[in-house]
């Protein structure tokens, strides 16, 4: 069981835009930024959104993300083949100390 | 160019320990604080430890603490986990990560991971 609630799974068409969502608590994405990492099989996770919004140099701007309370969201639009994988977001957790992610989002491309 | 190489992955008994390695390259070692995170086969994400760049500061989830344990050499630039009292639900490949320079609570890069097997 996962801090942060993902859907296990997202799905659209070439060209299409999708969002992912992810819900946390006022301990976590209530009150620090969210991340999102994008993992392909067999591959380590890679940065892809931080500070929330913020895309690190190389990331396409396709990619989007934005947070509203406890709850944030990653958009992909211009939905393209190569962006199946998974997607987790993540956030500092107070309480912890440390970091908690979502369960993960497969997003398949029909 | 950063990179990050785990090592010492292998397969163990419950309740055995093994020692992982994380060898760093390419940027100041020193200065930054560094992380384990895990994945269990098919599942998602789990942070395990940080320490600060020092090694004076660490820290665990509850689900290692008191069995894993988080160390450094900067002189030989090298992140450390050393996990005790192992269980079959400590099964997965351990990711090193830097953090971000950018979000010093992001995680970027990663490296390629090291495989731990518990089971008898």
């Amino acid at each position: 069981q996962s801090v942060l609630t993902q859907p296990p799974s997202a799905s659209g068409t070439p060209g299409q835009r999708v969002t992912i969502s992810c819900s946390g608590s006022s301990s976590n994405i209530g009150s620090n930024t969210v991340k999102w990492y994008q993992q392909f099989p067999g591959t380590a996770p890679k940065l892809l959104i931080y500070s929330n919004n913020q895309r690190p140099s190389g990331v396409p701007d396709r990619f989007s993300g934005s947070k509203s309370g406890t709850s944030a969201s990653l958009a992909i639009s211009g939905l393209q083949s190569e962006d199946e994988a998974h997607y987790y977001c993540a956030a500092w957790e107070d309480s912890l100390n440390g970091v908690v992610f979502g369960g993960g989002t497969k997003l398949t491309v029909l | 160019e950063v990179q990050l190489l785990e090592s010492g992955g292998r397969l163990v008994q419950p309740g055995g320990s093994l020692r992982l390695s994380c060898a760093a390259s390419g940027f100041a070692f020193n200065n930054y604080a560094m992380s384990w995170v895990r994945q269990a086969p098919g599942k998602g994400l789990e942070w395990v430890s940080t320490i600060n760049n020092v090694g004076t500061s660490t820290y665990y989830p509850p689900s290692v603490k008191g069995r894993f344990t988080i160390s450094r050499d900067n002189s030989k630039n090298t992140l450390y986990l050393q996990m005790n009292s192992l269980r079959a639900e400590d099964t997965a490949i351990y990711y090193c990560a830097a953090p971000y320079y950018y979000d010093s609570r992001a995680f970027d890069p990663w490296g390629q991971g090291a495989l731990v097997t518990v089971s008898s």
